[in-house]
């Protein structure tokens, strides 16, 4: 079975530009979640989808939004960035069926000039 | 403040050493995992413990759940320099809100 995967795995943009990450779930898992992780602050809840509606929300700043497809691939997207922004981005996909075990993709770097 | 406090934070040891971290909560939770996480990849999956008091062995790593479930435990005999990492624990207590702890970085030198 195919784990999780994101795309791009590297990213370079400046300050004021927008960015759209994409994930695809592992086969079968309709739940994703999307984590910011920086050495300052770890791993940081950004927002959780299941079957395309947000059921959950971190304390992120409006600039950060989501979206799922009907196919549980899901997509993030920031907008006017800032440097604060440079961080892995990780996307987690889980199956109702689990005991709340997320399993990670390998994220996105994102670096902000 | 964080939800799951994890100790040490840091920990650099010699291979062959045994080691113990930590990670505890005054939230009760209905399942904890253990993580490991490599630079610039995503955390792997270690173990789930659903149950209080339950002990769980992965090779050298044993886990353990707190009775009560708020803290968890885990214990790496021998430690080898592939144990090198970024351990982060996670408690949920229900399937959509998961909370994570600042992690344990461990340095294992040969």
């Amino acid at each position: 079975k195919a784990g999780v995967t994101q795309t791009p795995r590297y990213l370079i943009k400046t300050r004021g530009q927008q960015v759209t990450l994409s994930c695809s779930p592992i086969s079968g898992h309709r739940s994703v979640s999307w984590y910011q992780q920086t050495p300052g602050q770890g791993l940081q809840f950004l927002f959780e989808y299941f079957s395309e509606t947000q059921r959950n929300k971190g304390n992120f700043p409006g600039r950060f939004s989501g979206r799922q497809f009907s196919n549980s691939r899901s997509e993030m997207n920031v907008s006017t960035l800032e440097l604060g922004d440079s961080a892995l981005y990780l996307c987690a996909s889980w199956s109702l069926a689990g005991a709340n075990e997320q399993f990670f993709g390998p994220g996105t770097r994102l670096t902000v000039l | 403040t964080q939800l799951l406090e994890q100790s040490p934070q840091f920990l650099s040891i010699q291979e062959g050493e045994n080691l113990t971290v930590y990670c505890n909560s005054s939230s009760v939770f209905s399942s904890l995992q253990w993580y490991r996480q490599e630079p610039g990849e995503g955390p792997v999956l270690l173990v789930t413990v659903v149950t209080g008091g339950e002990v769980k062995k992965l090779k050298r790593l044993t886990f353990q759940f707190g009775d009560a479930r708020k803290d968890s435990s885990l214990h790496i005999t021998a430690a080898q320099p592939g144990d090198t990492g970024l351990y982060l624990c996670a408690g949920g207590k229900n399937n959509n809100d998961m909370r994570f702890g600042a992690g344990t970085r461990l340095t294992v030198k040969p």
